[in-house]
């Protein structure tokens, strides 16, 4: 089992550029999760999707959108890249939302725009 | 506001030697506490998960207090190893909405 991948690992962009952050997961989780990392800061949640072909909004949306077309598949989407965006960006997958919510993570995307 | 906050925000302490982590958090309703461990340029990796009915939880050298009534936890790091350095994460789980409050993480370096 890879268990939980992102693609790439590494990206810069120029402001105003799009890109998409690519999420797969092996272990048929019902939940995914994108999540925002900062120096300083703890995880915040983007976006999320409690099932195939559902999504949420989290704590900090603006200026990213997903799609979770196929239940291992957890797609980023970011339109018009700004400075601030720049952070490492994790995938989390889980089984259910209930109590013992186990989230396991893939190795995270480093993301820099100029 | 819900808030998990840890201290140190950052520790060195040599091989071999004890070491424990503090954790408060204001997250109300509660529903868990985790502790995770993240490796430079890793993502994070679970260590524990305690419920309001779970006092203290081991994993290996790692034990996980949790005193709710305080809203308390630590981790405890026995005879640590330089595999140990790494960021030590506290997360709470809100029982309303099982939202995870993620605290800033502590930073720990462990020298030979």
């Amino acid at each position: 089992n890879a268990g939980v991948t992102q693609t790439p690992k590494f990206r810069v962009l120029k402001t105003g550029q799009s890109m998409t952050l690519l999420c797969a997961q092996d272990m048929n989780h019902e939940y995914m999760y994108w999540y925002r990392q900062d120096p300083g800061m703890g995880l915040r949640l983007i976006h999320y999707s409690v099932g195939e072909g559902t999504t949420a909004k989290g704590e900090v949306p603006d200026g990213y959108n997903v799609s979770r077309l196929k239940k291992q598949n957890f797609l980023l989407g970011l339109e018009s890249a700004a400075p601030s965006q720049t952070s490492v960006y994790f995938c989390a997958s889980g089984l259910t939302g209930s109590t013992y919510n186990e989230q396991f993570f893939g190795p995270g995307t480093r993301l820099t725009v100029l | 506001k819900n808030q998990v906050e840890q201290s140190p925000q950052s520790l060195i302490i040599l091989e071999g030697k004890n070491c424990t982590l503090q954790c408060n958090y204001t997250v109300s309703p509660f529903s868990n506490l985790r502790w995770y461990k993240q490796d430079t340029g890793r993502g994070p990796v679970s260590l524990t998960i305690m419920t309001f009915s779970e006092n203290t939880k081991s994993n290996g050298r790692y034990t996980a207090t949790l005193d709710a009534d305080t809203k308390q936890s630590s981790l405890h790091i026995t005879a640590s190893q330089l595999s140990d350095s790494a960021s030590y994460i506290c997360v709470v789980s809100e029982r309303s909405n099982y939202q995870l409050i993620w605290g800033a993480g502590t930073k720990l370096i462990i020298k030979p």
